[in-house]
């Protein structure tokens, strides 16, 4: 599982600025999940995506986050106009082509910071 | 809705006791279950899954898990823990989507 890869690993940002967080699965997984992890809380799932597709975004906030999974490259976690309540772990999992029964194999995390 | 409830938040154990930590869960479908640790500083790391066939599951470092249908848990269980199991564990349930839906987590220290 320390295929997927994350980065930044730590990423500090001010009020109303954008943060960028990227994922880079495992080689061969096409399916990439994102889960946000408060402090005290267990990881809650925000979205996930197959290549060039959204397939459940049900978890996601309804402004100011989006995410993509682009034919090539990494797939992105994008919050715009951050607050201080954005400060998280943001962590990726990937998993292989059939998806749904498939083990999902997480990230380091991002560590995102709202000052 | 989905959910999965972990009943300790903090448990304390001295090396070489043994270990049980609680998780049920909420979901009448075919149910897929999982238990990870996370470690100092670490990512999640998958300890063992529950898809179908036997109920109680081995996992690594010698970590096991049953699954009881009729009480909707899945407790995870090692006979004699080690300094090194000092970690954090989450439970998780899949959902219907695929996505998996995790407890808060259960802290376990490990006292030498």
């Amino acid at each position: 599982n320390a295929g997927v890869m994350q980065n930044p690993r730590h990423l500090v940002r001010r009020r109303g600025q954008e943060a960028r967080l990227r994922c880079s699965p495992m080689k061969g997984h096409s399916h990439v999940y994102w889960y946000r992890q408060l402090p005290e809380e267990g990881l809650k799932f925000m979205v996930y995506l197959q290549k060039e597709n959204i397939i459940d975004e049900s978890g996601m906030p309804k402004e100011r986050f989006s995410a993509e999974f682009p034919k090539e490259g990494p797939s992105i976690l994008r919050i715009q106009q951050v607050v201080r309540g954005d400060s998280a772990a943001y962590f990726c999992a990937s998993s292989l082509p059939s998806g749904k029964q498939e083990t999902q194999y997480f990230g380091p995390g991002t560590r995102l910071l709202v000052l | 809705a989905q959910s999965v409830s972990q009943h300790n938040h903090h448990v304390i154990l001295s090396e070489a006791a043994s270990l049980e930590l609680g998780c049920n869960y909420s979901y009448g479908g075919t149910v897929n279950l999982f238990w990870y640790v996370q470690y100092p500083g670490q990512h999640l790391q998958l300890l063992l899954k529950y898809f179908s066939g036997d109920p109680l599951v081995k996992g690594i470092k010698g970590f096991e898990a049953e699954f009881i249908k009729s009480k909707f848990s899945f407790n995870l269980r090692k006979p004699s823990v080690q300094w090194s199991d000092t970690a954090e564990y989450f439970c998780a349930v899949r959902g219907s989507q695929g996505n998996l839906i995790f407890g808060k987590g259960t802290k376990l220290s490990v006292k030498p």
